[in-house]
């Protein structure tokens, strides 16, 4: 049974270039959520979607960052004319429920800005 | 808001107990949990505890809860030096797994 999966493991972008991080999670689980960590900091809640609906994306900046989770398909995370401040891993997790069960993180994504 | 301090470093030797402290401000905190991350990786669930447990013991790891100070412990037992990381603590106390996490514990294990 595959773990959540991200690609790429690594992205480099320009300031101003837009980035796409993708996030499978696993098997027979519906709840996706993504987190931001800083450098030498905790992870920070971002966005928790389930297929086809954000539930909360209280903690997402509200200019230039979207997500979604489509029917068929990878969860997208999708950052639009990236600034330095944007550098961060990028972690993807997933649940069963929305409760009880606890989340499996992937490796993340770790986005470069230069 | 919440919020979730614990201490930066921690260097123990090989063979050692480990004690990771974590304290945490919010009161309706239902879920408590410890991750691990090692380089480069994910983060990795260790144990979980619900907030109406004192204790509970997994293997090398012991978890105690101190509601009333709001104090959360990790022991790992008979540390090795693949114990080697940076231990998250979390809580949450929403109906979704909106974790909040602390910044980490770096343990080192030193043969």
């Amino acid at each position: 049974n595959a773990g959540v999966m991200q690609n790429p493991r690594h992205l480099v972008r320009r300031r101003g270039q837009e980035a796409r991080l993708r996030c499978s999670p696993m098997k027979g689980h519906s709840h996706v959520y993504w987190y931001r960590q800083l450098p030498e900091e905790g992870l920070k809640f971002m966005v928790y979607l389930q297929k086809e609906n954000i539930i909360d994306e209280s903690g997402m900046p509200k200019e230039r960052f979207s997500a979604e989770f489509p029917k068929e398909g990878p969860s997208i995370l999708r950052i639009q004319q990236v600034v330095r401040g944007d550098s961060a891993a990028y972690f993807c997790a997933s649940s069963r429920d929305s409760f009880i069960s606890p989340l499996h993180f992937g490796n993340g994504t770790r986005l470069t800005v230069t | 808001g919440e919020d979730v301090e614990q201490s930066l470093f921690l260097s123990v030797r090989e063979g050692d107990s480990s004690v990771i402290n974590c304290t945490y401000t919010d009161s309706s905190s239902t879920y408590l949990y410890w991750y691990k991350q090692e380089p480069g990786a994910g983060l990795q669930l260790l144990t979980y505890i619900f907030s109406n447990m004192d204790m509970k013991q997994d293997q090398r790891l012991t978890v105690l809860l101190n509601k009333k100070d709001k104090h959360l412990s990790l022991r790992i037992a008979d540390t090795q030096t693949g114990d080697s990381a940076i231990y998250f603590c979390a809580e949450t106390n929403t109906g979704f797994q909106k974790l909040v996490f602390g910044t980490g514990t770096r343990l080192l294990v030193s043969p």
